[in-house]
């Protein structure tokens, strides 16, 4: 029973239009929400969180939503860049267990030029 | 430079053959676990540690040990591997449990 759902295995998007990556979760005791991105033979490294106590969190073209109510949250890239191209994992985490990250699966991203 | 850093990169062994996968940082984190990788699954916690000595099971333990003497290492074990471990390892390190977490670059294990 996966408690938190990327539903879109892959993703394709124009260079310079909007990538929109999408998360759904089902744990409502979850408090804070982040986005990781991987590159081939790399490590997942950080990209931009959220408290659920907030509903929206900009950095730079990056940008999360979250929508308690849905229990969905999405991370939009604005304009995209063929560096964009990897898998974004979005995870989820909340104190009461002891912060531990449950992660999606991962949407690959594709950037064409 | 600061980094997590993860040992092998690549193993292939052979069923009930003890291993360790090393992981170490360098950026004093207290925070340091263990991941592994499987298609369309997302990441799975193995075992986590709060600090030296401290260690707790994820969500995966079964098969695995893992130990924490010193701050900077967190060793994993496996005692008997299985094929069903077959898998991409991942170490990861942070300040505390709600920090942004930093990993080392995976160790892609094999077990025939």
């Amino acid at each position: 029973d996966q408690q938190v759902k990327q539903n879109s295995p892959s993703l394709s998007v124009q260079e310079g239009r909007i990538s929109i990556l999408n998360c759904d979760y089902t744990n409502s005791m979850f408090d804070y929400f982040l986005w990781y991105k991987k590159y081939p033979a790399e490590g997942p490294t950080f990209l931009i969180s959220i408290s659920s106590i907030k509903d929206k969190n900009e950095d730079g073209r990056f940008t999360v939503f979250l929508n308690k109510s849905a229990k969905h949250l999405s991370l939009h890239i604005v304009p995209s860049q063929p560096g964009d191209s990897a898998v974004y994992f979005c995870a989820a985490q909340n104190m009461d267990s002891n912060y531990q990250l449950i992660w999606g699966a991962g949407t690959k991203l594709i950037i064409k030029p | 430079e600061a980094q997590v850093t993860q040992n092998p990169r690549y193993l292939i062994t052979v069923t009930g053959k003890k291993l360790t996968v090393t992981c170490s940082q360098n950026m004093n984190h207290e925070y340091m676990s263990w991941y592994r990788q499987d298609p369309g699954l997302g990441l799975r916690q193995i075992y986590y540690s709060m600090n030296v000595e401290v260690t707790d099971k994820g969500d995966v333990p079964e098969g695995y040990k893992v130990s924490r003497k010193e701050k900077r290492n967190f060793p994993l074990i496996l005692e008997s591997p299985s094929p069903n471990q077959t898998s991409l390892y991942f170490c990861a390190s942070s300040l505390t449990a709600n920090t942004e977490a930093f990993f080392g670059q995976g160790t892609r294990l094999t077990v025939v």
